[in-house]
């Protein structure tokens, strides 16, 4: 059964702070993972990874994916308040357009 | 495009009451997906269709769930009868087809009391 597991389960942290969440795998026939930020409704899309070593940016945010070590990060540098939010991490199995999400990491940054 | 949407945006049911949820998905994007968000258990698949088809509906919970698309704009997920545990947040999603971006609904928020 494929399995995403995601860490830490939840992150307080300050404003200003860097911070680097967690989300490791256990997939067959892995295409691609997926980073999704859920704020008070619907997770909204942030990156898409399918190669290793390759490190994807946007702003503050950026995320690189390890295919032998099976796991991937998701870095936010300079944290504000607005990225307090659920971050989901999600994995294609090549099984036909189906996502494994991941359990979710809880960040709350603070003022 | 408005994206995905979903309606209703909440209900409120009785137990044993049926209940639908409707989703209409991207236009051109002929994947969808019916998902369920608890505290407990995260963000489950419950079924996902391709081309209006089910192909994969191993996450629905038990027979009282079920599922159609009767065309490229339009799903339904049902409960009848509905239970207290079926309390949750249901999402529904579209991709195309080779990519794996899916776009989310902004759910419907089901409390069964």
């Amino acid at each position: 059964e494929d399995k995403v597991v995601q860490s830490p389960l939840s992150l307080v942290v300050h404003e200003g702070d860097t911070v680097t969440l967690n989300c490791s795998y256990e997939v067959t026939n892995f295409r691609s993972l997926l980073w999704y930020k859920q704020e008070k409704k619907a997770p909204t899309f942030l990156f898409m990874l399918t190669s290793s070593g390759i490190e994807k940016k946007s702003g503050r945010l950026s995320s690189i994916l390890d295919k032998k070590e099976l796991f991937s990060i998701l870095n936010i540098t300079a944290t504000q308040t607005g990225d307090s939010a659920v971050y989901l991490c999600a994995v294609d199995n090549n099984a036909g357009n189906m996502l494994t999400f991941g359990g979710g990491t809880r960040l709350m940054v603070k003022p | 495009d408005a994206g995905v949407i979903q309606s209703p945006r909440h209900e409120v049911t009785e137990m044993g009451q049926e209940v639908t949820l409707r989703c209409k998905p991207i236009s051109g994007h002929n994947s969808l997906f019916w998902y369920r968000q608890t505290m407990m258990r995260g963000l489950e698949l419950l079924i996902y269709f391709n081309n209006n088809v089910p192909i994969d509906d191993s996450g629905m919970p038990e027979d009282r769930f079920s599922a159609k698309m009767p065309n490229a704009s339009f799903s339904t997920l049902k409960i009848q009868p509905s239970e207290p545990r079926d309390s949750a947040v249901y999402f529904c999603a579209s991709s195309f087809e080779r990519g794996l971006e899916a776009f989310f609904g902004q759910g419907t928020r089901l409390t069964v009391v």
